[in-house]
């Protein structure tokens, strides 16, 4: 069965502290897909970003980088120099099929407090 | 371009009464979902749409939930007779095409509180 597992539920750092936020993922599917969607105070999921299971490059963005590990079914996202504004709830998210309806299978969330 | 739209952003309502959710997907999209998110949890599917039609509605919780689409539009989600348990945010996506490598873009959600 599909299953996403984000055992953090809270992070609470100081601003400029590096943060890591953990997913572990269970698919039956050879081919897949992963997200990472941002959840802030204002209450709409933002895209962040999607990775297919054929590229165990990591990926960076400005201060944000993701760990893909297939041989541990991971994809952690880490934040540098973390702001205030990354305060969120972040969710990680597998498609329940990869090419048929592709509802999102969603980790129940890491709530990050990032204080100043 | 516009996002995905909702309405009301808001709803409270007497327990026994029906209600209806709007979602106004991204123009072009075929692919429509109905997530519900309790607080303090994640997201849950209800039902997704491709053009008109819902290939999979497993996830809508009893019969007195329902949704539609028309036009390859507009989706409404109506929940008859609501309960208690019914208050959550429920969430609109919509995507280019309904497959697994296609991102969902969420709409602001409708916050439903049953009382």
């Amino acid at each position: 069965a599909q299953k996403v597992t984000q055992a953090q539920t809270e992070i609470s750092v100081v601003e400029k502290e590096d943060v890591t936020l953990d997913c572990v993922y269970e698919t039956r599917d050879t081919t897949y897909y992963l997200f990472w969607y941002k959840q802030p105070p204002s209450g709409e999921l933002v895209f962040l970003i999607r990775r297919n299971s054929f590229d165990e490059q990591n990926e960076i963005s400005g201060r944000y980088s993701w760990n893909f590990q297939k041989s541990t079914s991971s994809f952690n996202f880490t934040i540098t120099a973390s702001q205030v504004v990354d305060s969120a709830v972040y969710f990680c998210a597998l498609p329940s099929n990869y090419n048929q309806g592709g509802k999102l299978i969603f980790g129940q969330g890491t709530e990050l407090s990032v204080k100043p | 371009g516009a996002g995905v739209s909702q309405s009301p952003s808001n709803k409270v309502t007497e327990k026994g009464k029906d209600v209806e959710l709007r979602c106004d997907p991204i123009s072009g999209h075929t692919a429509l979902y109905w997530y519900r998110q309790r607080l303090g949890q994640g997201l849950e599917f209800l039902i997704y749409f491709q053009g008109n039609s819902a290939p999979d509605k497993s996830g809508l919780p009893s019969d007195r939930f329902s949704a539609e689409r028309t036009g390859e539009s507009v989706s409404t989600l109506t929940i008859q007779r609501t309960q208690q348990e019914d208050s959550a945010v429920y969430l609109c996506a919509s995507s280019l095409v309904p497959d697994g490598p296609y991102e969902q873009y969420f709409g602001p959600g409708t916050r439903l509180t049953v009382t």
